[in-house]
């Protein structure tokens, strides 16, 4: 159960896109379907953006989405916003019903 | 509105015990599975346990196996996280949080959490 890799850090001026990408192995991230992103302003508890690597429920703008390519998922959001500056984490379903969160990305929109 | 409500974090002691508990409300807690994560302030998300919906299973964390014991009481719309053995390093923000539709494998709404340090 170790928690999934992010990159510390990305950022990006207002109106470009910051992919975050997100590493496993193939018994979570490569395993599943099953990769979730989550947005969390300080203080804050997180939201859901993304289920399901590519899903967005109601309410979440579709400047934001999901991807994966073997071991890897990425979160892309797109014309970035000031609000947008948040930590974000990934999650993936980890098998024999367990999970694991990644380490977590500060985005700063410059 | 979908709410979820965590109280009995507290300081403790190293070896010492807590009960956690998250009061739900806003929609029909028996058919949501529930899971409990926690957050080191200024770090990251930590998944710890989850329950299904009428409490027959029950899924931990390795770190805190054998310690740690999820419960609820559907009839009171209530989960728990009972915490024995406590360490230091389960000091943190425990968050209860409700899954999204079945087959998601993620959770949609969590509670505002509550702090639990275990220090001497």
């Amino acid at each position: 159960q170790s928690a999934l890799t992010q990159s510390p850090s990305a950022s990006g001026s207002p109106g470009q896109s910051v992919t975050i990408s997100c590493t496993g192995t193939s018994s979570d991230v490569g395993g599943y379907n099953c990769v979730s992103w989550y947005q969390q302003h300080p203080g804050k508890a997180p939201k859901l953006l993304i289920y399901e690597v590519t899903k967005r429920p109601s309410g979440v703008p579709d400047r934001f989405s999901g991807s994966k390519s073997g071991n890897t998922a990425s979160l892309t959001v797109s014309g970035l916003q000031a609000e947008d500056e948040a930590d974000y984490y990934c999650s993936s379903y980890a098998g024999s019903n367990s999970y694991v969160f990644g380490t977590g990305t500060k985005v700063s929109v410059l | 509105e979908v709410q979820l409500v965590e109280s009995g974090g507290d300081l403790v002691q190293p070896g010492g015990s807590l009960r956690l508990s998250c009061a739900a409300s806003g929609f029909t807690f028996s058919d949501r599975l529930m899971h409990w994560v926690r957050q080191v302030p200024g770090e990251g998300l930590v998944w710890v346990s989850r329950i299904n919906g009428d409490g027959s299973s029950t899924t931990y964390a390795d770190s805190v196996k054998g310690r740690f014991t999820i419960s609820r009481d559907n009839a009171k719309n209530t989960l728990y996280l009972q915490m024995n053995s406590l360490r230091v390093e389960d000091t943190a923000v425990y968050y209860c949080a409700r899954h999204y539709v079945s087959g998601s494998y993620s959770v949609d709404s969590w509670g505002q959490g509550t702090l639990v340090t275990v220090s001497s």
